[in-house]
C-alpha cells in the first residue's frame, strides 16, 4: 500500500483565494482525520470521519474552513476565503477501527499551505 | 475534553545519555497513550503506544510508563544516538471515541 496520500504537498496562494487540500487514506481504514500544524499550536484536529461520516468537526477554526468525504477513498479539506494566519502544514491520517481497541493512526506526508 | 500537557518542550542530551520526556492528561476516560516521532520535514510516525491495563511497556531502547492514578506517562529513550533527534509527541484517546488529543511535543537533541 502507498500510505495515506495527498495533494499537492505544497501550496502557495494569496489572501482570498480558495484552497483545497486532498487525501486518500489507506485503503480499508474506516476513520481519516485532518490535523493542523503550527510552531505556536502544534498539531491540532480539525476534523474526523467515520465511515465517510463526519464525527466530530469541533476544531474545525471557522466557518471558512469546510470538509467532505464523498467516498471511502477520498476527503477534502477547503479553505475560503483564505488568510495569512491559515499557514501551516496540513495532515491527514487514517486508522483502522478494531471494535473495542485504538488503532494506529497513519499520517500522510502533509500540505504546506502558505497564505501571502 | 481531553487536555494534553508535555515537558520540557527542548531537551539535549550527549550521544548515549538517556531522555525522559513527560505528558498529563485530564481525562480520566482515556485509555490509550500513543507516542509519535516526528523528523525535520516528515510526517508523525507511532514508535510505541501503551493501555491503561498496562503500566510499562518497552521496545528495545525505547519505553514508556503509565501511572493511571496520577495520570500522566512518560517515554524513555536509552543509549540515545544522533538520529533519535527529533520532534516527539504524546497522545491521548478521549473515552470511547477514536479521535487522539496530542501534546505540544518535545524536540529532542542528541549531540554527538
Amino acid at each position: 500500500d502507498a500510505g495515506v496520500i495527498q495533494s499537492p504537498r505544497h501550496e502557495v496562494t494569496e489572501m482570498g483565494q480558495e484552497v483545497t487540500l486532498r487525501c486518500k487514506p489507506i485503503s480499508g481504514h474506516d476513520y481519516l482525520f485532518w490535523y493542523r500544524q503550527t510552531m505556536m499550536r502544534g498539531l491540532e484536529l480539525l476534523i474526523y470521519f467515520n465511515n465517510n461520516v463526519p464525527i466530530d468537526d469541533s476544531g474545525m477554526p471557522e466557518d471558512r474552513f469546510s470538509a467532505k468525504m464523498p467516498n471511502a477513498s477520498f476527503s477534502t479539506l477547503k479553505i475560503q476565503p483564505s488568510e495569512p494566519r491559515d499557514s501551516a502544514v496540513y495532515f491527514c491520517a487514517s486508522s483502522p477501527h478494531e471494535r473495542g481497541s485504538y488503532n494506529e493512526q497513519f499520517f500522510g506526508p502533509g500540505t504546506r499551505l502558505t497564505v501571502l | 475534553g481531553e487536555n494534553v500537557e508535555q515537558h520540557p518542550s527542548t531537551l539535549s542530551v550527549q550521544e548515549g545519555d538517556s531522555a525522559v520526556i513527560k505528558c498529563t492528561y485530564s481525562d480520566s476516560a482515556s485509555n490509550y497513550f500513543p507516542w509519535y516521532k516526528q523528523e525535520l520535514g516528515k510526517r508523525p510516525q507511532l514508535i510505541i503506544d501503551i493501555r491503561s491495563n498496562v503500566g510499562e511497556k518497552k521496545d528495545q531502547r525505547i519505553a514508556v510508563t503509565l501511572n493511571k492514578t496520577a495520570k500522566h506517562f512518560s517515554l524513555h529513550i536509552t543509549e540515545t544516538q544522533p538520529e533519535d533527534s527529533a520532534v516527539y509527541f504524546c497522545a491521548a484517546s478521549s473515552g470511547g471515541a477514536n479521535n487522539l488529543f496530542f501534546g505540544t511535543g518535545t524536540r529532542l537533541t542528541v549531540i554527538p
